[in-house]
């Protein structure tokens, strides 16, 4: 069974500019969330959406969005980006049923920016 | 909303020592308890998590952590640290509306 896949896995920007990155969850996985994961924060939620639609949202700026296709692929974008904008974006998808399900993590995509 | 801490951002321990990494939650309801590992450049991965079964959960790696509601923790241990182990740990809950609160992680230092 594969696992979460990020696209892609480190990029570098310079402010001002816009970003997209793309996750592919676990088969039959309908949830998928993003978490921006940086040094002394820990990892923030920034959204989660489940059947296409944004069911839970973290606390970030509008320049971050998000959205997911009917396959349950998800993209999220980042505009305008700024210096405090690198980090690492974490994926996860889950599976529950019942309310036991674990979140399966991707890899991440490593975003720098100048 | 509900939240976690994990105390000590950085645990160091000598190869063959007993692992011990806290973790304490604010639940009003029964939660479900997760602890996460990550090695560098990687994304999560569960080691083990708490739902409502035994109290004593056994994951993967040799790692086990127990529930103790009256003290709202979920301590991860290990009997005997190995090089391997060095990563960073992060204890979670989620509630029922699946939403996920971590821990600011915990950096474990195995030394030779």
């Amino acid at each position: 069974k594969a696992g979460v896949t990020q696209t892609p896995r480190y990029l570098i920007k310079t402010r001002g500019q816009q970003v997209t990155l793309s996750c592919s969850p676990i088969s039959g996985h309908r949830s998928v969330s993003w978490y921006q994961q940086t040094p002394g924060q820990g990892l923030q939620f920034l959204f989660e959406y489940f059947s296409e639609t944004q069911r839970n949202k973290g606390n970030f700026p509008g320049r971050f969005s998000g959205r997911q296709f009917s396959n349950s692929r998800s993209e999220m974008n980042v505009s305008t980006l700024e210096l405090g904008d690198s980090a690492l974006y974490l994926c996860a998808s889950n599976g529950r049923g019942a309310n036991t399900g674990e979140l399966f993590f991707g890899e991440g995509s490593r975003l720098t920016v100048l | 909303a509900q939240s976690v801490t994990q105390l000590g951002s950085h645990v160091s321990v000598s190869e063959g020592a007993l692992v011990l990494l806290r973790c304490n939650y604010s639940s009003s309801v029964p939660p479900y308890l997760f602890w996460y590992v990550q090695y560098p450049n990687q994304g999560l991965q569960l080691l083990l998590k708490y739902t409502s079964a035994a109290t004593l959960v056994k994951g993967i790696n040799g790692f086990e952590a127990e529930f103790k509601k009256s003290e709202t923790s979920f301590h991860l241990t290990k009997p005997s640290a190995h090089m391997s182990d060095a990563a960073e740990y992060f204890c979670a809950v989620s509630d029922p509306g699946n939403q996920f609160y971590f821990g600011t992680g915990t950096s474990l230092t195995v030394i030779p």
